[in-house]
Protein backbone atom coordinates (compact mmCIF):
# COMPACT_ATOMS: atom_id res chain seq x y z
CA UNK A 1 0.00 0.00 0.00
CA UNK A 2 1.41 3.33 -0.91
CA UNK A 3 1.88 6.25 1.60
CA UNK A 4 0.43 8.51 -1.14
CA UNK A 5 -3.01 7.34 -1.63
CA UNK A 6 -4.35 7.64 -5.63
CA UNK A 7 -7.84 5.88 -7.10
CA UNK A 8 -7.32 3.01 -9.05
CA UNK A 9 -9.05 3.89 -11.60
CA UNK A 10 -10.72 6.73 -13.91
CA UNK A 11 -12.26 7.12 -16.76
CA UNK A 12 -14.03 9.59 -19.29
CA UNK A 13 -15.21 10.20 -22.80
CA UNK A 14 -13.19 11.83 -25.23
CA UNK A 15 -13.45 15.61 -24.58
CA UNK A 16 -14.48 15.33 -20.93
CA UNK A 17 -12.49 16.74 -17.78
CA UNK A 18 -11.23 14.20 -15.52
CA UNK A 19 -9.39 15.01 -12.54
CA UNK A 20 -6.80 12.44 -10.37
CA UNK A 21 -6.27 12.93 -6.60
CA UNK A 22 -3.26 11.98 -4.37
CA UNK A 23 -3.60 11.85 -0.68
CA UNK A 24 -0.69 12.20 1.86
CA UNK A 25 -0.27 13.10 5.30
CA UNK A 26 1.52 15.58 7.32
CA UNK A 27 5.42 13.46 6.69
CA UNK A 28 4.71 14.54 2.57
CA UNK A 29 3.00 16.77 1.16
CA UNK A 30 1.77 18.36 3.86
CA UNK A 31 5.17 18.73 4.74
CA UNK A 32 5.76 21.30 2.46
CA UNK A 33 7.19 18.79 -0.56
CA UNK A 34 5.84 19.69 -4.20
CA UNK A 35 3.86 17.18 -5.92
CA UNK A 36 5.53 15.75 -9.16
CA UNK A 37 2.73 13.58 -12.03
CA UNK A 38 3.79 11.19 -14.36
CA UNK A 39 2.18 9.86 -17.28
CA UNK A 40 2.91 6.28 -18.12
CA UNK A 41 1.45 4.75 -21.80
CA UNK A 42 1.63 0.85 -21.97
CA UNK A 43 5.28 -0.24 -22.64
CA UNK A 44 6.61 2.92 -22.14
CA UNK A 45 8.85 4.61 -18.98
CA UNK A 46 7.38 7.15 -17.09
CA UNK A 47 7.16 10.77 -18.61
CA UNK A 48 7.42 14.28 -16.39
CA UNK A 49 3.73 15.17 -16.70
CA UNK A 50 3.64 18.31 -14.17
CA UNK A 51 6.54 19.06 -11.25
CA UNK A 52 6.46 21.25 -8.53
CA UNK A 53 2.82 21.29 -8.34
CA UNK A 54 1.23 22.77 -11.22
CA UNK A 55 3.98 24.01 -13.53
CA UNK A 56 4.37 21.91 -17.22
CA UNK A 57 7.47 21.15 -18.95
CA UNK A 58 7.96 22.03 -21.85
CA UNK A 59 6.11 20.69 -24.54
CA UNK A 60 3.13 18.94 -22.00
CA UNK A 61 -0.17 20.51 -23.45
CA UNK A 62 -2.13 23.34 -21.19
CA UNK A 63 -4.83 20.12 -21.09
CA UNK A 64 -3.27 18.99 -17.96
CA UNK A 65 -3.19 21.13 -15.15
CA UNK A 66 -1.84 20.60 -11.49
CA UNK A 67 -2.97 21.52 -7.70
CA UNK A 68 -1.91 21.14 -4.30
CA UNK A 69 -3.50 22.18 -1.33
CA UNK A 70 -2.92 20.53 2.52
CA UNK A 71 -1.83 17.16 2.14
CA UNK A 72 -3.45 16.34 -1.23
CA UNK A 73 -2.61 16.76 -4.69
CA UNK A 74 -4.84 16.39 -8.27
CA UNK A 75 -4.01 16.07 -11.60
CA UNK A 76 -6.67 17.60 -14.02
CA UNK A 77 -7.34 16.80 -17.48
CA UNK A 78 -9.72 18.76 -19.97
CA UNK A 79 -10.51 17.67 -23.74
CA UNK A 80 -9.59 13.85 -22.69
CA UNK A 81 -8.00 12.90 -25.82
CA UNK A 82 -7.80 8.65 -26.94
CA UNK A 83 -3.63 8.88 -26.63
CA UNK A 84 -4.14 10.04 -22.84
CA UNK A 85 -4.65 6.66 -21.95
CA UNK A 86 -2.42 5.33 -19.67
CA UNK A 87 -1.39 5.49 -16.21
CA UNK A 88 -0.74 8.30 -14.39
CA UNK A 89 1.32 8.95 -11.20
CA UNK A 90 2.11 11.40 -8.32
CA UNK A 91 5.05 11.75 -6.51
CA UNK A 92 6.82 13.60 -3.39
CA UNK A 93 8.92 13.15 -0.58
CA UNK A 94 8.25 12.11 2.97
CA UNK A 95 10.22 13.48 6.28
CA UNK A 96 11.22 9.57 6.87
CA UNK A 97 12.93 9.01 3.37
CA UNK A 98 15.93 11.09 3.13
CA UNK A 99 15.11 12.47 -0.36
CA UNK A 100 14.68 8.98 -1.90
CA UNK A 101 10.93 9.93 -2.85
CA UNK A 102 7.65 8.22 -2.75
CA UNK A 103 5.12 7.51 -5.47
CA UNK A 104 1.36 7.14 -5.39
CA UNK A 105 -0.24 3.59 -6.58
CA UNK A 106 -0.66 4.96 -9.86
CA UNK A 107 -4.05 5.57 -11.69
CA UNK A 108 -5.27 3.92 -15.02
CA UNK A 109 -7.31 6.22 -16.84
CA UNK A 110 -10.08 4.94 -19.47
CA UNK A 111 -11.15 7.38 -22.79
CA UNK A 112 -14.28 5.48 -23.68
CA UNK B 1 19.34 16.71 -24.80
CA UNK B 2 19.91 13.93 -22.05
CA UNK B 3 19.37 10.72 -22.19
CA UNK B 4 19.93 7.68 -20.25
CA UNK B 5 20.01 3.86 -21.19
CA UNK B 6 20.27 1.06 -19.14
CA UNK B 7 22.46 -2.43 -19.80
CA UNK B 8 22.57 -5.64 -18.06
CA UNK B 9 21.41 -9.44 -18.16
CA UNK B 10 17.54 -9.69 -18.15
CA UNK B 11 17.67 -13.05 -16.59
CA UNK B 12 19.56 -13.56 -13.37
CA UNK B 13 19.72 -16.78 -11.27
CA UNK B 14 18.26 -16.65 -7.75
CA UNK B 15 20.71 -15.84 -5.29
CA UNK B 16 23.45 -14.43 -7.79
CA UNK B 17 23.43 -10.51 -8.24
CA UNK B 18 21.70 -8.36 -9.99
CA UNK B 19 24.11 -5.89 -12.21
CA UNK B 20 22.96 -2.84 -14.27
CA UNK B 21 24.85 -0.26 -15.54
CA UNK B 22 23.28 3.30 -17.15
CA UNK B 23 24.98 5.12 -19.54
CA UNK B 24 23.97 9.16 -19.11
CA UNK B 25 24.64 11.50 -22.26
CA UNK B 26 23.65 14.96 -22.67
CA UNK B 27 24.81 15.76 -18.87
CA UNK B 28 27.86 14.97 -16.66
CA UNK B 29 26.74 13.00 -13.56
CA UNK B 30 29.20 14.99 -11.81
CA UNK B 31 27.26 17.62 -11.85
CA UNK B 32 26.34 19.29 -8.74
CA UNK B 33 22.48 19.80 -9.57
CA UNK B 34 20.86 16.48 -10.23
CA UNK B 35 20.91 13.23 -8.22
CA UNK B 36 21.10 10.15 -10.30
CA UNK B 37 18.97 6.83 -9.11
CA UNK B 38 17.69 3.96 -10.02
CA UNK B 39 13.90 2.79 -9.93
CA UNK B 40 12.15 -0.45 -10.63
CA UNK B 41 8.49 -1.23 -11.38
CA UNK B 42 7.02 -4.65 -10.80
CA UNK B 43 5.23 -6.37 -13.67
CA UNK B 44 1.68 -4.58 -12.98
CA UNK B 45 2.77 -2.88 -10.46
CA UNK B 46 3.68 0.85 -9.47
CA UNK B 47 7.34 2.75 -8.67
CA UNK B 48 9.97 2.44 -6.23
CA UNK B 49 12.25 3.92 -5.60
CA UNK B 50 15.51 1.84 -5.33
CA UNK B 51 18.61 4.15 -4.69
CA UNK B 52 20.16 7.18 -5.62
CA UNK B 53 23.84 8.80 -5.63
CA UNK B 54 25.02 12.48 -5.71
CA UNK B 55 28.23 13.97 -6.83
CA UNK B 56 29.63 14.44 -3.38
CA UNK B 57 29.57 10.93 -2.65
CA UNK B 58 26.75 10.65 -0.83
CA UNK B 59 24.47 7.83 -1.40
CA UNK B 60 20.78 6.59 0.01
CA UNK B 61 19.46 3.00 -0.60
CA UNK B 62 15.64 2.23 0.31
CA UNK B 63 15.71 -0.14 3.33
CA UNK B 64 12.58 -2.28 1.91
CA UNK B 65 16.12 -3.69 -0.02
CA UNK B 66 17.55 -4.38 3.18
CA UNK B 67 21.30 -3.30 2.47
CA UNK B 68 21.36 -5.68 -0.65
CA UNK B 69 21.57 -3.06 -3.13
CA UNK B 70 24.96 -0.78 -4.21
CA UNK B 71 25.61 2.18 -6.37
CA UNK B 72 28.76 2.60 -8.04
CA UNK B 73 30.02 5.29 -10.12
CA UNK B 74 32.55 5.76 -13.13
CA UNK B 75 33.16 9.37 -14.06
CA UNK B 76 34.98 8.70 -16.28
CA UNK B 77 32.48 6.62 -18.88
CA UNK B 78 29.97 8.75 -17.43
CA UNK B 79 28.50 5.76 -15.89
CA UNK B 80 26.85 4.11 -12.80
CA UNK B 81 25.95 0.97 -11.44
CA UNK B 82 23.30 -0.95 -9.71
CA UNK B 83 24.05 -4.52 -7.92
CA UNK B 84 21.44 -6.17 -6.17
CA UNK B 85 22.54 -9.17 -4.54
CA UNK B 86 20.84 -12.55 -3.20
CA UNK B 87 17.92 -11.85 -5.82
CA UNK B 88 14.70 -13.67 -5.55
CA UNK B 89 11.90 -13.98 -8.20
CA UNK B 90 10.20 -10.97 -5.78
CA UNK B 91 13.43 -9.04 -7.71
CA UNK B 92 11.27 -9.23 -10.98
CA UNK B 93 10.68 -5.96 -12.05
CA UNK B 94 11.76 -3.24 -15.10
CA UNK B 95 14.39 -1.38 -13.74
CA UNK B 96 15.02 2.22 -14.86
CA UNK B 97 17.80 4.71 -14.47
CA UNK B 98 16.96 8.62 -13.99
CA UNK B 99 17.75 12.36 -12.97
CA UNK B 100 15.84 13.88 -10.51
CA UNK B 101 16.62 17.15 -9.04
CA UNK B 102 17.00 17.74 -5.19
CA UNK B 103 13.65 17.42 -3.79
CA UNK B 104 12.41 17.88 -7.31
CA UNK B 105 10.72 15.55 -10.16
CA UNK B 106 12.19 13.16 -12.05
CA UNK B 107 13.34 14.48 -14.92
CA UNK B 108 14.99 12.07 -17.24
CA UNK B 109 14.31 8.24 -17.39
CA UNK B 110 16.20 5.84 -19.47
CA UNK B 111 13.76 3.29 -21.52
CA UNK B 112 14.10 0.62 -18.77
CA UNK B 113 15.06 -2.57 -18.27
CA UNK B 114 13.48 -6.08 -17.64
CA UNK B 115 15.48 -8.08 -15.22
CA UNK B 116 13.44 -11.69 -14.62
CA UNK B 117 14.24 -13.92 -11.92
CA UNK B 118 13.14 -17.26 -12.31
CA UNK B 119 11.19 -18.51 -9.28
Amino acid sequence: QSVLTQPPSVSGAPGQRVTISCTGSSSNIGAGYDVHWYQQLPGAAPKLLIYNNSDRPSGVPDRFSGSKSGTSASLAITGLQTEDEGIYYCQSYDTSLSGLGLFGGGTKLTVL
Amino acid sequence: QVQLQESGPGLVKPSQTLSLTCTVSGASINSGAYYWSWFRQHPGKGLECIAYFYYSGSTYYNPSLKRRATISVDASKNEFSLKLNSVTAADTAVYYCARRQNFGPVDYWGQGTLVTVPS
